[in-house]
């Protein structure tokens, strides 16, 4: 069955700390892997996309790691802001129909000064 | 440019009544994306448009769903007869492709 699972499901850091969210999936093939950060409230916001062959990818204090071996990513944020308060979901598009996205339920981070 | 945008942004209906919920997505995106997230839980696929093709309706959960997208842009999700169990956010995301989603700000529907 393909699933993607993240963790934690919660966290609280302090502003300036970093910090690392876990992603986990079954999914195979898959074509593309994402995150997207979700302010309460709003619709997701993509941040990274990789596909099978890369393994990092930075988006400003944002750096997403894959390990299309092991079938986990990471999404590290960098000198953490209380902007950063937000669900971070990771998505998991199928390798053999690019409109089947698979979602994790989504880390819920708060940034607390 | 303007972003996807969706109405209502909240909803709040008697069980038993009929919603529409509207999407609006970017201009010149062919592909059209229906998703439910209810509290807590992941985003779940409710229905999927590309051009002209018929509609993957795979994810709609009972036949109280119907969606429909018109000349090619603005699409509707109605849900009859709603159910406590309809109550969740609504997302709508649309792409230039079938792998590229930009997401809407949802509607919250609340069935009361």
């Amino acid at each position: 069955k393909n699933q993607v699972e993240q963790s934690p499901q919660s966290l609280i850091i302090l502003e300036g700390k970093n910090c690392t969210l876990q992603c986990n999936y079954t999914v195979s093939p898959f074509s593309n892997l994402r995150w997207y950060k979700q302010d309460t409230g709003r619709g997701p916001v993509s941040l990274t996309i990789m596909t099978f062959s890369e393994n990092t990818k930075s988006n400003g204090r944002y750096t997403a790691t894959l390990d299309a071996d092991t079938k986990q990513s990471s999404l590290h944020i960098t000198a953490s802001q209380l902007s950063d308060s937000a669900s971070y979901i990771c998505v998991v598009s199928d390798g053999y129909n690019f409109n089947k996205f698979y979602f994790g339920s989504g880390t819920k981070l708060n940034v607390k000064p | 440019g303007a972003g996807v945008s969706q109405s209502p942004s909240n909803k709040v209906t008697e069980k038993g009544k009929d919603v529409e919920l509207r999407c609006d997505p970017i201009s010149g995106h062919t592909a059209l994306y229906w998703y439910r997230q209810s509290l807590g839980q992941g985003l779940e696929f409710l229905i999927y448009f590309q051009g002209n093709s018929a509609p993957d309706k795979s994810g709609l959960p009972s036949d109280r769903f119907s969606a429909e997208r018109t000349g090619g842009s603005v699409s509707t999700l109605t849900i009859q007869r709603t159910q406590q169990e309809d109550s969740a956010v609504y997302l709508c995301a649309s792409g230039p492709y079938s792998y590229e989603q930009y997401f809407g700000p949802g509607t919250r529907l609340t069935v009361t």
